[in-house]
């Protein structure tokens, strides 16, 4: 059964860069889409992007001037940097491997504060 | 605003049934596959429909999704106090080339 778990920095400074790991066991990073999802507190979901496992990458068209998704297949995880952090940029965030698509394996999720 | 439009609560009563609607654009729902997710309070979204109609293992018959034109519905039968959660419908926008969600349902089981 495939696994996601997020990891990264819990505070980041605003107009710092925030990175993020999602590291995938119990399956291979092959011939999926991997996204990266979030979710500001008390509000509803927002998908930020994916990589797909030949490295071909979509951004949603509102952050994609800040956005950068990456895989690493020899270490079986997927990344994200988000530039230019501001306080709207606090949320949940998600890692999902897809199942027919769209998002359907999720990470348990890590909160991301930006403040100084 | 989101590109998909959801009612923002619904309720019912335990054992009742309950639709959640979801409405979009040829753009995505008429032309795209829609999945719908479950998130409990405090847990992590989990996919209930995928494919417009499908269960995935493990997701009771109680659920169910449907598609017709530019909207989208999940169906939940039998309702438990346990169903009590956020829901949200998510599919692909070809205009935008992006996965895109609705704002989210709260659905009461009163």
């Amino acid at each position: 059964q495939v696994q996601l778990q997020e990891s990264g920095p819990g505070l980041v400074k605003p107009s710092e860069t925030l990175s993020l790991t999602c590291i995938v066991s119990g399956g291979s990073i092959s011939y999926y889409y991997w996204s990266w999802i979030r979710q500001p507190p008390g509000k509803g979901l927002e998908w930020i992007g994916y990589v797909y496992s030949t490295g071909s990458t979509n951004y949603n068209p509102s952050l994609k001037s800040r956005v950068t998704i990456s895989l690493d297949m020899s270490k079986n995880h997927f990344s994200l940097r988000l530039s230019s952090v501001t306080a709207a940029d606090t949320a949940v965030y998600f890692c999902a491997r897809d199942h027919w698509g769209l998002p359907g394996i999720w990470g348990q999720g890590t909160m991301v504060t930006v403040s100084s | 605003q989101s590109v998909l439009t959801q009612p923002p609560s619904v309720s019912a009563a335990p054992g009742q049934k309950v639709t959640i609607s979801c409405s979009g654009s040829t753009s995505n729902i008429a032309n795209n596959y829609v999945s719908w997710y479950q998130q409990l309070p405090g847990t992590v979204p989990k996919l209930l429909i995928y494919d417009s109609t499908e269960r995935p293992s493990g997701i009771p018959d109680r659920f169910s999704g449907s598609k017709s034109g530019t909207s989208a519905t999940l169906g939940i039968t039998g309702l438990q106090t346990g169903d009590e959660a956020d829901y949200y419908c998510g599919t692909w926008d070809s205009s935008l080339a992006a996965v895109v969600f609705g704002g989210g349902t709260k659905l009461t089981v009163l």
